[in-house]
């Protein structure tokens, strides 16, 4: 059982914004960066966001992240059907002295 | 450019051994973390260890302490994972991950536990 939750599903209609909560706690989103992952069907994840670094090349700006407190976000503004994919977010946890992933979010298309 | 490939999985029964290999090429391997990251079929990613850049600090996920061993080759530009006393819970894909925040994945290689 992961110590970061996210919701299992999301789904959106071309053109539309989708948002991606990413719940941890004190010891893990609460003091780390957060970093968010794209990962399409059969395929090994991709770095999509470094914290508030910029985005890495190659990743359009229709994604954005944010923090506060124990939680963060990920959104998809302007859904396009390649945005279809799994999406994970993950945190460093100092009481774990580990790496924690969410849960992950299926991203749909409608 | 940045390339890592994975080599080494493969069928093994419970209780048996395997060592994990990656290539890294299109970088200055020495000056980077890296990490093996797994994932299940069906499931989400789990972190597995760490290992920076002179190989003297590592990290192993509760599942992987114990059983499993984090190594690096840095004239050969290579990462090793040796992993002993395999579970059927081992099964997963391991993917070769460079820097602390996963910048780079390998393709990955298919470890599969079962008798």
């Amino acid at each position: 059982q992961s110590v970061v939750t996210q919701p299992p599903s999301a789904s959106g209609t071309p053109g539309q914004r989708v948002t991606i909560s990413c719940s941890g706690s004190r010891s893990n989103i609460g003091g780390h960066t957060v970093n968010w992952y794209q990962q399409p069907p059969g395929t090994a994840p991709k770095l999509l966001i470094n914290g508030d670094n910029p985005r890495p090349s190659g990743v359009p700006d229709r994604f954005s992240a944010s923090k506060s407190g124990t939680s963060a976000s990920l959104a998809i503004s302007g859904l396009q059907s390649e945005d279809e994919a799994d999406y994970y977010c993950v945190a460093w946890d100092d009481r774990l002295n580990a790496f924690v992933f969410g849960t992950g979010t299926k991203v749909t298309v409608l | 450019q940045v390339q890592l490939v994975e080599s080494g999985g493969g069928l093994v029964k419970p209780g048996g051994s395997l060592r994990l290999s990656c290539v890294a090429s299109g970088f200055t391997f020495s000056d980077y973390i890296m990490n093996w990251i797994r994932q299940a079929p069906g499931k989400g990613l789990e972190w597995v260890s760490y290992i920076g850049s002179s190989g003297t600090t590592i990290y192993y996920s509760d599942s992987a302490r114990g059983r499993f061993t984090i190594s690096r080759d840095n004239t050969g530009n290579s990462l090793y994972l040796q992993l002993n006393s395999l579970r059927d819970e081992d099964t997963a894909v391991y993917y070769c991950v460079r820097e602390g925040f996963f910048d780079y994945w390998g393709q990955g290689t298919l470890v599969t536990v079962s008798s």
